[in-house]
């Protein structure tokens, strides 16, 4: 069965404390690996796509990087803008064929000034 | 770019009623349309999937007949939740996609709805 799991659950930072989220998954041949971030009370926005491992992508503080079983989302230098739960997602091909996104729980990432 | 408009953000009603919520891009052709729900402090579940012109396919206990799914056009989606029930009060939230299955999905801003 398709997983996806993301850790920690939450994480607090103080305002320019660099660290890196996980995602660690299990699905029958990757089609793509997303990371997304939600705002409470909004759909989630999206950051990257990760396609094979090796691969990394940059955006501002967020840099994503995927392996043959995880994904980390490291975050340098955050400000409380950052503020947020950020979602992994692998795209997964359902038994009828068709290809759905499997999600994580998301961390709750909270940046304190 | 890739904007995702979702209608109405936010629902009250009685129990017995249906409801119908929309789901927009704005910006691109939304060949796919999806359909979530979200519990708190839990994954996103996908509930259907339709691609415009088709039948939507529903995942595994998902009831087609409670969750209605129209996608008339490239850039519109619907979904009309009948009878609904205080059970029903979730956060909906909906994706659109272009053509190629490895593009990313984006996301409306969801609705809250409750049951009463």
């Amino acid at each position: 069965e398709d997983q996806v799991t993301q850790s920690p659950e939450a994480l607090r930072l103080q305002e320019g404390e660099s660290s890196s989220l996980n995602c660690s998954y299990t699905v029958s041949g990757l089609r793509g690996l997303f990371w997304y971030r939600q705002d409470p009370g909004k759909g989630p926005e999206f950051l990257f796509t990760l396609y094979s491992a090796g691969e990394e992508k940059e955006k501002e503080r967020l840099k994503a990087t995927l392996t043959k079983k995880e994904s980390f989302l490291h975050i340098t230098a955050p400000k409380p803008e950052d503020s947020a739960t950020y979602l992994c997602a692998v795209q997964a091909v359902t038994q009828g064929g068709s290809e759905k996104l499997v999600f994580g729980k998301g961390t709750k990432l909270t940046v304190n000034p | 770019g890739a904007v995702v408009s979702q209608h109405p953000s936010r629902v009250i009603c009685k129990s017995g009623t249906s409801v119908k919520i929309e789901c927009r891009s704005l910006d691109f052709q939304a060949t796919t349309m999806f359909w979530y729900r979200q519990f708190p402090k839990k994954s996103l579940m996908l509930m259907a999937t339709s691609n415009e012109g088709s039948k939507a396919t529903y995942e595994q206990g998902v009831e087609k007949d409670k969750f209605l799914i129209n996608h008339a056009s490239l850039t519109l989606s619907t979904l009309t939740v009948t009878s609904a029930h205080p059970e029903d009060s979730s956060f909906y939230i909906c994706s659109a996609r272009g053509t190629y299955s490895n593009q990313p999905q984006h996301f409306g801003d969801g609705t809250r709805l409750s049951i009463l």
